[in-house]
C-alpha cells in the first residue's frame, strides 16, 4: 500500500488531454513539493515535473503539474502514442524520521 | 553526459548478503545527495535509502532499516548499498539515483538503468 494514492490506470486518444491525480496527506504533499516521473516500458524512470510545476529542460510543455492542499495532478495535453507509460508522483514525508514516498503509479494507455 | 551505472546484482539465497555499487560520471559527485530506489517485478517504485553529499545525513525506509547500509566514496565517485539478511521480498530492480542538491529531502533528478537482485533458494 503506497503512501501516495494514484489511480492504477488512465487512458485517452491521440490529441486528448489527460489528467493523473496523486493524493497524500499533510505530512507529505500538504507540506512539501511534488515531483513526477515517467517510466517508459522497460526503461528507468525519468524526471518529468519537479517542485509541483517545473519542467526540466527537454520535457515538452504538453506536460504540466499542479498542486492544491494534499493533492497534486499531472496533465498531459495533445496526447501522443509515445506518452504511453507509467507515471509516478513522489514527495518527501515529514512523519517519523522523514522518507521519500511514491505513489503506486498510473499506467497511461493511448488508445 | 551524466551517467549512473549500477553493478553487483544477481541471484542470492535468503539470509545471505549482497553489495551493490553505482559508478557516477559526468558531474561533480560530491555536489549531490544520492539515493537507492527499488522496483519489484510488475510493481511500483519504492525509495529505500538516501545519503547526503558528505554522508552526514543517512536515512532508510522501514522495510530495510537495520539490514541495509548505504555509503559513498566521493574520491571514487561511487555509491554503495550493502544488503544483509536478504529476503525473497527484496527481489527487485535496484536503481541508483542522483538528488537535486546536497540534501536527501530535495528529491531525485537522475536515475541509473538499474541492477536486478533476485533472492531465492
Amino acid at each position: 500500500q503506497s503512501v501516495l494514492t494514484q489511480s492504477p490506470s488512465a487512458s485517452g486518444t491521440p490529441g486528448q488531454r489527460v489528467t493523473i491525480s496523486c493524493s497524500g496527506s499533510s505530512s507529505n504533499i500538504g507540506s512539501n513539493t511534488v515531483n513526477w516521473y515517467q517510466q517508459l516500458p522497460g526503461t528507468a524512470p525519468k524526471l518529468l515535473i519537479y517542485s509541483n510545476i517545473q519542467r526540466p529542460s527537454g520535457v515538452p510543455d504538453r506536460f504540466s503539474g499542479s498542486k492544491s492542499g494534499t493533492s497534486a495532478s499531472l496533465a498531459i495535453s495533445g496526447l501522443q502514442s509515445e506518452d504511453e507509460a507509467d507515471y509516478y508522483c513522489a514527495a518527501w514525508d515529514d512523519s517519523l524520521n522523514g522518507n521519500w514516498v511514491f505513489g503506486g503509479g498510473t499506467k497511461l494507455t493511448v488508445l | 553526459e551524466v551517467q549512473l551505472v549500477e553493478s553487483g546484482g544477481g541471484l542470492v539465497q535468503p539470509g545471505r548478503s549482497l553489495r551493490l555499487s553505482c559508478a557516477a560520471s559526468g558531474f561533480t559527485f560530491d555536489d549531490y545527495a544520492m539515493h537507492w530506489v527499488r522496483q519489484a517485478p510488475g510493481k511500483g517504485l519504492e525509495w529505500i535509502s538516501g545519503i547526503s553529499w558528505n554522508s552526514g545525513y543517512i536515512d532508510y525506509a522501514d522495510s530495510v532499516k537495520g539490514r541495509f547500509t548505504i555509503s559513498r566514496d566521493n574520491a571514487k565517485n561511487s555509491l554503495y548499498l550493502q544488503m544483509n539478511s536478504l529476503r525473497p521480498e527484496d527481489t527487485a530492480f535496484y536503481y541508483c539515483a542522483r538528488g537535486f542538491t546536497i540534501f536527501v529531502r530535495d528529491g531525485i533528478d537522475m536515475w541509473g538503468q538499474g541492477t536486478m537482485v533476485t533472492v531465492s533458494s
